[in-house]
């Protein structure tokens, strides 16, 4: 069964640094989105991706995030200067077709970036 | 605002047991309603879903009925197995957002 694949599975950067996660949904689908989940906390919706664009995204996903497709593949979530804050487990998900239509997101394993 | 309450966890069972997990919803208009499910050292994955009231999701022995009048979403299996040991995220997504909104998660743990 197709599935979505994150890399790497953990990463640790020093505070200030950037931190590039990686993701290759499934190959066939359109919509991409990103959630984290901090450490005992609820998972939460940080951005969507389609059509080469940000469809949505939430209070949580400012300046220092930014989404890219770079090329048929990868999806990839840039944090331009870490925080302690953004220690948590990253998760990437991508769908057929929009939410609103119903059609479930698939997960991937996530990464778990720990910031010191 | 929009949110999923989860059953506070953890629930430990003996295998063979039946399992309730309850998940109540504030949504405005008529979300679809996930039930995603994460064993130990993977990421989440789709356990059951249903998009209109009345609506049944089932899989692997595991059901849940959307309930509008009570805007619940009640996660059930009739007998638990050791290997269904895991964490249960009740979520939702509504008309014209692209985001799911996940509970807390419930963790299972069933022990033979």
């Amino acid at each position: 069964e197709p599935e979505v694949t994150q890399t790497p599975s953990h990463q640790v950067t020093q505070m200030g640094q950037e931190v590039i996660l990686r993701c290759v949904p499934i190959s066939n689908h359109l919509y991409f989105y990103w959630y984290r989940q901090i450490l005992g906390q609820k998972v939460e919706f940080l951005v969507s991706f389609y059509n080469n664009e940000i469809s949505e995204k939430s209070e949580i996903f400012d300046d220092q995030f930014s989404v890219e497709r770079p090329d048929g593949s990868n999806f990839t979530l840039k944090i331009r200067s870490t925080k302690l804050e953004d220690s948590a487990m990253y998760f990437c998900a991508s769908s057929a077709e929009a939410s609103y239509s119903n059609q479930p997101q698939h997960f991937g394993d996530g990464t778990r970036l720990s910031i010191l | 605002g929009n949110s999923v309450t989860q059953m506070e966890g953890p629930v430990t069972l003996s295998e063979e047991a039946f399992l309730t997990i309850n998940c109540t919803y504030t949504a405005t208009g008529y979300p679809s309603l996930f039930w995603y499910v994460q064993y130990p050292g993977e990421g989440l994955q789709l356990l059951l879903k249903a998009t209109k009231a009345d609506d049944k999701g089932s899989n692997k022995g595991f059901e849940a009925t959307y309930r509008k009048e009570t805007t619940s979403f009640h996660l059930e299996k009739g007998s638990v197995q050791v290997s269904d040991s895991a964490v249960y995220f009740c979520a939702f997504t509504q008309g014209g957002s692209e985001k799911l909104v996940f509970g807390k998660g419930t963790k299972l743990t069933v022990n033979p």
